[in-house]
């Protein structure tokens, strides 16, 4: 069975610094997986996604993550955020072969402040 | 760009009373998913099908819920009688392959 671990319900940045949230992933067979953005009343957002070839994956809004299969982690990282950012972020996984629905994490809210 | 469509956006209705919320997907993909999501929490499976047929709802709670895709395009998922604890985000999603999925704006259900 696969499962999303995001490590920190609540992180709290300041508007200009790095944004750090994790994600680890646990899968028997070879992982896809997404990061989604999530604003208050809406639907989810995809920011990026890992299906298969290069590990470092980059996606919209300057956000990207790199899929570390030894750490079984999907870090979704952004050098210098926006207040704009402030969200809630889902990571989750699908079972590449088979086809099956995306299990998600139960999310991290980001914080901003000016 | 095209869009996964859900209706209504917000719902409010009484305990035990029916309800029922509607998705159309994008067109030409086969697979639609419905999802809930309690807030504060992740989406959780409740129901994913192929064309008109049920792959999986193994999270489906079968004695109140139902989800139908009669025609393999739009999806209807319902509930009777509806329960304090239903209350929460109902969202559709849509792929035509295994590494696109693409979310509807979903509906809140509040029930009083």
């Amino acid at each position: 069975a696969q499962s999303v671990t995001q490590l920190g319900s609540h992180v709290s940045v300041s508007e200009g610094a790095l944004v750090l949230l994790r994600c680890n992933y646990s899968s028997s067979v070879p992982p896809y997986l997404f990061w989604y953005v999530q604003y208050p009343n809406q639907g989810l957002q995809l920011l990026l996604k890992y299906t298969t070839g290069a590990t470092l994956v980059k996606g919209i809004n300057g956000f990207e993550a790199e899929f570390k299969k030894s750490e079984t982690s999907f870090h979704l990282t952004k050098p210098s955020a926006h207040m704009s950012d402030a969200a809630e972020y889902f990571c989750a996984v699908s079972d590449a072969a088979a086809g099956t629905a995306l299990i998600f994490g139960k999310g991290t809210t980001l914080s901003v402040s000016s | 760009e095209a869009e996964v469509a859900q209706s209504p956006r917000y719902k409010i209705t009484e305990k035990s009373q029916a309800v029922a919320f509607w998705c159309d997907p994008i067109s030409g993909h086969a697979t639609l998913y419905w999802y809930r999501q309690i807030l504060g929490q992740g989406p959780e499976l409740l129901v994913q099908f192929q064309d008109e047929s049920v792959v999986d709802d193994s999270q489906l709670p079968k004695d109140r819920f139902s989800a139908e895709r009669l025609k393999g395009v739009d999806s209807t998922l319902k509930i009777q009688p509806a329960e304090l604890g239903d209350s929460a985000m109902y969202l559709c999603a849509s792929s035509r392959n295994r590494d696109g999925y693409t979310f509807g704006s979903g509906t809140r259900l509040t029930v009083v």
